[in-house]
């Protein structure tokens, strides 16, 4: 089935830092979305990608679509508190979601 | 807009007994509804993809008589966990998509059960 793997598993940055993270698949995928999981809620849908090299922003959030279809990164500028949770990518209209990313910002 | 609920937001329950769990789309008609399940620091697994009026459609590995789907109006689906045990305490997330891969899924704010 198709898998995907979210690197890296987590960060600690401080606030202000910028914020990368990226997600591979073994197969390929149509669709691309974000999404954001706070502790005890369900996810929040970031950013939704739609076609293969598309870019697309959403605020400080910027997420791409790779060319392979394979793999999508998802930059967050200048990280605030507010940013701290997990983040999941998920493909297709059926969701294979990711291994997830748990964001830490130290103060 | 795209604002899904669930109901209830937690529930405890004792072992062998039966819970339901709602899920409504509040501002929009969700023509497909998916259940999810979501154990401890792991990520979200499918259990089950449900239409508006025809039969859930389970993932591989998940009971369907136990984890009993209905899918009655455009607003609402219900996930009723039979005879539960505690290894089905878990983090049960609904979500709803109107219809095209573009419209994207919107998820409810998730379930937490637990049977003692």
């Amino acid at each position: 089935g198709q898998q995907l793997n979210q690197s890296p598993q987590s960060m600690f940055i401080q606030e202000g830092e910028d914020v990368s993270m990226n997600c591979t698949s073994s197969s390929i995928f149509n669709t691309w979305l974000w999404y954001k999981q706070d502790p005890g809620e369900g996810p929040v849908l970031l950013i939704a990608l739609y076609k293969a090299g598309e870019l697309t922003s959403n605020g400080r959030l910027t997420a791409q679509f790779g060319i392979t279809r394979k793999d999508s990164f998802l930059n967050i500028s200048a990280s605030i508190p507010s940013d701290v949770g997990i983040y999941f990518c998920a493909g297709n209209e059926k969701l294979t979601f990711g291994t997830g990313t748990r964001l830490t910002i130290i103060p | 807009g795209a604002v899904v609920s669930q109901h209830p937001s937690w529930v405890i329950c004792k072992s062998g007994t039966s819970v339901k769990i709602e899920c409504r789309s509040l501002d929009f008609q969700a023509t497909t509804m998916f259940w999810y399940r979501q154990f401890p620091k792991q990520s979200l697994m499918l259990m089950a993809t449900s239409n508006e009026g025809s039969k859930a459609t389970y993932e591989q590995g998940v009971e369907k008589d136990k984890f009993l789907i209905n899918h009655a109006s455009l607003t609402l689906s219900t996930l009723t966990v039979t005879s539960a045990h505690p290894e089905d305490s878990s983090f049960y997330i609904c979500s709803a998509s109107g219809g095209g891969e573009r419209f994207g899924q919107y998820f409810g704010p998730g379930t937490r059960l637990t049977v003692t």
